[in-house]
């Protein structure tokens, strides 16, 4: 199994703000990560694939970058929309894809 | 437009099988590099991968929990059924289905909203 380590396990950050989570993969999955955002009683959604490419209709405050076992998504200019529980998820170990245990950012 | 629809017992007794059913419209399974998956959420929790079933009827099963899982698909009707046996209250969760797209960008792209299985006795 890959394990991913998100860090900070929780963040709280004021709207404007740039905020970065960290993603660490427990062995190289070269760019086979992505990121979803999960907001309280919501389904996950897609934000970041393949460690860089927005889904479409995605801000473009989000991005991410990394590659190997280190990556991080970041957030410029924070918005009210934009608090909620992140998720890393890597599909490079195909068919048993995992998630990283999330991180929660609160407003400050 | 891609939805996605889960539906099936909010309580189950211990020991019980949970079937739940993925209702899908705006895609085919019968297009290559397709496939659903079943993911899961405890209360609280990180999100766990559970089943998946391609395009091509292959499956595969989270290892763990490999020998209570079947998952099958029913083409015709778009709809997806994962079965798990001998429920656990540890199996408290919300579960959801998910397009997986398995060529090309290796995600879940797009989700139903979930229901929450509660197992109790």
């Amino acid at each position: 199994d890959i394990q991913l380590t998100q860090s900070p396990s929780s963040l709280s950050a004021s709207v404007g703000d740039r905020v970065t989570i960290t993603c660490r993969a427990s062995q190289s999955i070269s760019v086979f990560l992505n990121w979803y955002q999960q907001k309280p009683g919501k389904a996950p959604k897609l934000l970041v694939h393949g460690l860089s490419t927005l889904q479409s209709g995605v801000p473009s405050r989000f991005s991410g970058s990394g590659f190997g076992t280190d990556f991080t998504l970041t957030i410029s200019n924070l918005q009210p929309e934009d608090f909620a529980t992140y998720y890393c998820q890597q599909s490079y170990s195909s068919p048993e894809w995992t998630f990283g245990q999330g991180t929660k950012l609160e407003i400050k | 437009q891609v939805t996605l629809t889960e539906s099936g017992p909010a309580l189950v007794k211990p020991t019980q099988t949970l079937t739940l059913t993925c209702t899908f419209s705006g895609f085919s399974l019968r297009t290559g590099g397709l496939a659903v998956s079943w993911i899961r959420q405890p209360p609280g929790k990180a999100l766990e991968w559970l089943a998946r079933v391609d395009w091509d009827d292959d499956k595969y099963y989270n290892t763990s929990l490999k020998t209570r899982l079947t998952i099958s698909k029913d083409t015709s009707k778009n709809e997806v059924v994962l079965v798990m046996t001998n429920m656990d209250p540890v199996d408290t969760a919300t579960y959801f289905c998910a397009r997986t797209d398995t060529y090309g960008r290796y995600c879940f792209d797009f989700w139903g909203q979930g229901t929450l299985v509660t197992v109790s006795s």
